[in-house]
């Protein structure tokens, strides 16, 4: 099946710094990825539709200017959570529809982000 | 408006069979997905349906209605390692998956 890989699992940092996720598509091409957020016992909530080549589509109530995405190839997106504050501790997870017909998504492992 | 729900928590014994409902409003319908969500993970595929019927894929099947908007997932022969959240969710017209606050399946020995 097809592959996708976030980085870094686990993220500490102190309130007021900047963090950077990044989503890879290992060994498939994907021109759109999306970006969620969970909070525990909670479902996955989208927060933004990353697009190759051209700016990310943030769901309603998503800070854009807060959450910068970045989705430079074919295969790489990146969240970055700017001036990180402890409300922003989450699990930060990223997905990708695979090349079949399906359209199913791939999900990288995800990133817990924690800011003291 | 578009709507999915799914029971909050169910409870099973190990080597038993247990069903997990799902249902879901929508007017544009592209599909009905079940995935797993092992506690501290990301979510894996389990199940893709978009016409009427059970989909057998080993110990699970995953069962679509789309007159009633119904969908259940089942697992048979129920192992500890199957305890987990497992999420529904629907593709609305626009190919949007709207997801479901998922299922907790506890299994006891």
């Amino acid at each position: 099946g097809a592959v996708v890989s976030q980085h870094p699992s686990r993220v500490i940092c102190k309130s007021g710094t900047s963090v950077k996720i990044e989503c890879r598509s290992l060994d498939f091409q994907a021109t759109t990825m999306f970006w969620y957020r969970q909070f525990p016992k909670q479902s996955l909530m989208l927060m933004a539709t990353s697009n190759e080549g051209s700016k990310a589509t943030y769901e309603q109530g998503v800070e854009k200017d807060k959450f910068l995405i970045n989705h430079a190839s074919l295969t790489l997106s990146t969240l970055t959570v700017t001036s990180a504050h402890p409300e922003d501790s989450s699990f930060y997870i990223c997905s990708a529809r695979g090349p079949r017909e399906t359209g199913e998504l791939f999900f990288g492992e995800g990133s817990r982000l924690t800011v003291l | 408006g578009q709507n999915i729900d799914q029971p909050t928590e169910m409870t099973a014994t190990e080597g038993a069979i247990v069903q997990i409902n799902c249902t879901y409003q929508t007017s544009g319908f592209n599909g009905l997905f079940w995935y797993q969500q092992h506690a501290g993970e990301a979510p894996t595929f389990l199940s893709y349906n978009v016409l009427d019927g059970l989909e057998e894929k080993g110990r699970f099947s995953s069962f679509l209605s789309r007159s009633k908007g119904y969908s259940y997932l089942l697992l048979k022969e129920l192992q500890m390692k199957d305890s987990a959240s497992y999420l529904c969710a629907f593709q609305d017209s626009n190919y949007q998956l709207i997801w479901g606050a998922g299922t907790k399946l506890i299994i006891k020995p």
